[in-house]
């Protein structure tokens, strides 16, 4: 049984702060990973993808990928109220493999 | 450029109906996939079409059925609703399986 692991919170951080979020997965041939943003009561909204090893910066946001620990986390500088949501990881393995999504972390940015 | 679309939004049905759920993918995709939402839960897979054909399929019962048309459009049938059938359905669109996903608005089912 593929799994991943996400601390469902709520992880509150102050504006301006940093929110990190993490995530762990089981299947170690995974090798596509993904965070979306879901506000509530919408769907998923695709923040940051990440293939390799190391980090990928995207405006505010920073993936960081770590295949040997198999652990994948994302990193929010200078959060905004705007950015309380759930925050949910999903991992694909090799081939025609669906998303496996953790169940979330809501994040709440307190102004 | 439209996204992903789906119909209905919402949706009341009663226990033991059936019920269809429709999907437009993002231009140029050709893979959708359908997910079942709970509240408080991640997206679990149901199935994913590519080609017309089911090519991955998820652990729900044969009660979900779907279909692929030409144009890449899809729709998801559940039959004999159950009261635990409620949740939020929604639909990605990728170009083949390798490629990000992105989502539909959803459609929100309530089974009375």
């Amino acid at each position: 049984q593929k799994e991943v692991e996400q601390n469902s919170g709520p992880l509150s951080v102050p504006e301006g702060a940093i929110a990190s979020l993490n995530c762990t997965y089981s299947d170690r041939g995974s090798q596509s990973f993904f965070w979306y943003r879901q506000y509530s009561g919408k769907s998923p909204e695709l923040i940051m993808s990440i293939y390799s090893n190391g980090d990928k910066e995207d405006g505010r946001f920073t993936a960081q990928l770590n295949k040997a620990s198999q652990y994948v986390s994302l990193l929010i500088r200078d959060s905004q109220p705007s950015d309380s949501a759930t925050y949910l990881c999903a991992v694909k393995g090799s081939g025609n493999t669906p998303l496996v999504f953790g169940k979330g972390t809501r994040l709440s940015v307190i102004a | 450029d439209a996204g992903v679309t789906q119909s209905p939004t919402h949706l009341i049905k009663t226990r033991g109906q059936q019920v269809t759920l429709r999907c437009s993918p993002k231009s140029g995709h050709d893979t959708v996939s359908w997910y079942q939402q709970a509240l408080g839960q991640g997206p679990q897979f149901i199935f994913q079409y590519y080609e017309e054909e089911e090519r991955q399929r998820g652990n729900f019962p044969d009660r979900f059925s779907g279909h692929q048309f030409p144009n890449y459009s899809s729709e998801l049938n559940v039959n004999a609703l159950l009261l635990g059938d409620s949740a939020l359905y929604l639909c990605a669109s990728s170009l083949d399986s390798f490629t990000e996903a992105f989502f539909g608005q959803g459609t929100r089912l309530t089974v009375v």
